[in-house]
């Protein structure tokens, strides 16, 4: 079955910088990477998603790449702000009815006003 | 719309209890998750839903867990029966078509088994 590695489990920033955080998986029939954002004791929330088809999406300060040929995607958040402070989950699928999410393990993210 | 509506919210009860956990998924949404969140093993899927129908239960950790969906509006998680290392937050999740699009959570049943 699929297996995702996140990468790195803690991220401290200062605000105003950038973070990124990375996953691999290790079925290259994946296609669908969405990453979700988990606030202390609130429900996982999808942020962005990405499919196979396509290398990088971007919605206002948060970007996802996706390099198949590595079998990694990362997210990218830029001029972070303390709200951004969560865990990061990244997440893969072969994207057929059948086929699940697998979640990476999380990242949390810390970001110092 | 309401989102994913779980309960209930919180759960405390002795071990050798039943517990069951509630769904009602987003309206229209053909696909629900069951999902469990712990500290040691992240988040785990359970057992998936597609309409009504279970896809694929592997995730299920054994016999003390049994899950149903008889109709799209609802959906049970039962435990019986349960045991401390059974406590967890629990999370519902519903999808329009697969797992391969955007899943939404619900707010989640954190269940402590004493």
């Amino acid at each position: 079955g699929e297996n995702v590695e996140q990468h790195p489990s803690t991220l401290s920033v200062q605000e105003g910088d950038s973070a990124v955080i990375k996953c691999t998986y290790s079925d290259s029939a994946s296609n669908y990477f969405p990453w979700y954002k988990q606030e202390l004791g609130k429900r996982p929330q999808l942020i962005i998603d990405i499919r196979s088809n396509v290398g990088e999406k971007k919605d206002q300060r948060i970007a996802v790449t996706l390099n198949k040929t590595a079998k990694h995607f990362s997210l990218h958040i830029t001029e972070t702000q303390p709200e951004d402070s969560a865990v990061y989950f990244c997440a893969a699928s072969m994207g057929n009815a059948g086929n699940m999410l697998t979640f990476g393990g999380g990242t949390r993210l810390m970001v110092k006003p | 719309d309401a989102g994913v509506i779980q309960s209930p919210r919180h759960e405390v009860t002795e071990m050798g209890q039943e517990v069951t956990l509630r769904c009602k998924p987003i309206s229209g949404h053909n696909s629900l998750f069951w999902y469990r969140q712990t500290m040691m093993r992240g988040l785990e899927l359970l057992i998936y839903f597609n309409n009504n129908v279970p896809i694929d239960d592997s995730g299920m950790p054994e016999d003390r867990f049994s899950a149903k969906m008889p109709n799209a509006s609802f959906s049970t998680l039962k435990i019986q029966p349960s045991e401390p290392r059974d406590s967890a937050v629990y999370f519902c999740a519903s999808s329009l078509g697969g797992p391969h699009q955007p899943q939404h959570f619900g707010d989640g049943t954190r269940l402590s088994i004493l």
